[in-house]
């Protein structure tokens, strides 16, 4: 069966350190690979995805960066942390070229504060 | 993706039924309907999917409207752990394509 690794559960990093968060799957290969966050109170807004190995779409410009540097390992990297990164940031996979109809499954998250 | 419409928030007690609405006007013919649902300090979780006809799972069903404007998700007998933000969410047939998640319904469950 496949699983879906992230850590840390939680972080407090001070403004202007560096992020690294890291997420794995097992079980599948060429997953596609998703990371997410989610400010408190509000809802949950797509960072990046990735269909295979060097391969990046970002939604959404910011502060924040991905690489996939193994078929089943997503880094989410920051170089200098934000006040506003602050938030739960979840991780998730989804079975590759099955389009519309597969479901991602998603990791328990980290909870990054940026103090 | 084409945008869903959901309340806000719904109220339910326990043991009974709960119907969760999503309009869903713009859909295209391409579009499955995908429910999630994410408990407190949890990543979502899926619940089901469909296409066109109704769906049934050990979780949930899924009643899809003829016209596929709207759908509804069905918990037949709601608990106490059933408390969560249900997301209603469109996804197209391009492969590798994220779910964009809005803001859902959040469900209270009450004793």
């Amino acid at each position: 069966s496949q699983t879906i690794h992230q850590w840390p559960a939680t972080l407090v990093q001070p403004v202007g350190s560096p992020l690294s968060l890291e997420c794995t799957v097992e079980g599948t290969s060429n997953p596609n690979l998703y990371w997410y966050r989610q400010a408190a109170g509000r809802g949950l807004q797509l960072l990046f995805y990735s269909v295979g190995i060097g391969q990046i779409s970002s939604e959404v410009p910011q502060n924040l960066s991905a690489s996939r540097p193994q078929d089943r390992q997503f880094i989410l990297s920051s170089k200098k942390l934000l006040l506003s990164d602050s938030g739960f940031y979840l991780c998730a996979w989804s079975r590759p070229g099955t389009g519309s109809y597969s479901p991602l499954h998603f990791g328990n998250g980290t909870r990054l504060t940026v103090t | 993706d084409a945008k869903t419409t959901q309340p806000n928030s719904m109220e339910s007690n326990e043991e009974e039924p709960v119907h969760l609405p999503c309009n869903h006007s713009t859909i295209s013919g391409t579009d499955y309907i995908h429910w999630y649902r994410q408990l407190p300090s949890q990543g979502p979780e899926y619940v089901i999917h469909g296409l066109t006809s109704n769906v049934n799972n050990r979780m949930a069903s899924l009643a899809i409207a003829e016209d596929r404007k709207s759908s509804t998700l069905i918990l037949h007998r709601a608990t106490l752990r059933d408390a969560a933000v249900y997301y209603c969410i469109l996804r197209d047939r391009q492969a590798g394509t994220a779910l964009i998640f809005g803001k859902g319904t959040t469900l209270s469950v009450s004793s």
